[in-house]
């Protein structure tokens, strides 16, 4: 079983879309919850950083589930320039340092 | 602003030559990271730094060596570069369980 799975979609919406993604870890243990987006050909770049009580960024939430050990990423109101792969990591588990990432979710926003 | 550097962006080498990828942080970060990414396998973890003259395998360190002689500086070496070692390369730093930081990336290609 993969430590990190994200559908990896595309997910194909129009502008003004509601979409949210989802992303499951398996262990438990973990402790620190990241997001990123990845443009084609381009480095990933931190969205935003997850926490247990959820956070939220402009049109952008994030969700943390410790007992279904799931991070979510809700987008409202989707943009053309929203259109990017969004990587879900997962880091601290054992006291280790190297994080653990999915291999992303494709997204695209249509006009 | 984390600044992470690499040294080139595209890369042409010959089969068989010593390659030298650098890589520099400006925030003092102790941890430090080299990734490869190809399409359909997402980052794959190649070594990691945590402390000056420190490395530790990653998930795919055959045919590649670092050097970390100093905090702000890492190198990946392919000691005799192969065309299966084509790729996307990318370096991160980060502090502690921070989320890491990425360089811009170099595309290099073995011919």
């Amino acid at each position: 079983r993969k430590e990190v799975e994200q559908d990896p979609g595309p997910f194909n919406v129009p502008e003004g879309a509601t979409v949210a993604f989802n992303c499951t870890y398996s262990n438990s243990a973990s402790q620190s919850f990241f997001w990123y987006r990845q443009d084609c050909r381009k480095e990933p770049k931190l969205l935003m950083s997850v926490y247990s009580s959820g956070n939220e960024d402009g049109r952008f939430t994030a969700q943390l589930n410790r007992a279904s050990q799931y991070i979510s990423l809700l987008i409202r109101d989707s943009k053309l320039s929203d259109s990017a792969t969004y990587l879900c990591v997962v880091n601290g588990a054992g006291g280790s340092y190297i994080p653990t990432f999915g291999r992303g979710t494709s997204l695209i926003v249509h006009p | 602003d984390v600044k992470v550097t690499q040294s080139s962006r595209y890369l042409v080498k010959r089969t068989g030559e010593k390659v030298f990828l650098e890589c520099v942080q400006d925030m003092d970060h102790e941890n430090m990271f080299w990734y490869r990414q190809d399409p359909g396998l997402g980052l794959r973890l190649i070594y990691f730094s945590y402390d000056v003259k420190m490395k530790e395998k990653g998930d795919i360190p055959e045919g590649y060596s670092v050097s970390r002689e100093k905090k702000e500086r890492f190198s990946l070496i392919l000691e005799s570069a192969s065309t299966n070692q084509t790729s996307m390369y990318l370096c991160a730093s980060s502090l502690g369980r921070e989320p890491q930081h990425f360089g811009d990336g170099t595309r290099l290609s073995i011919l």
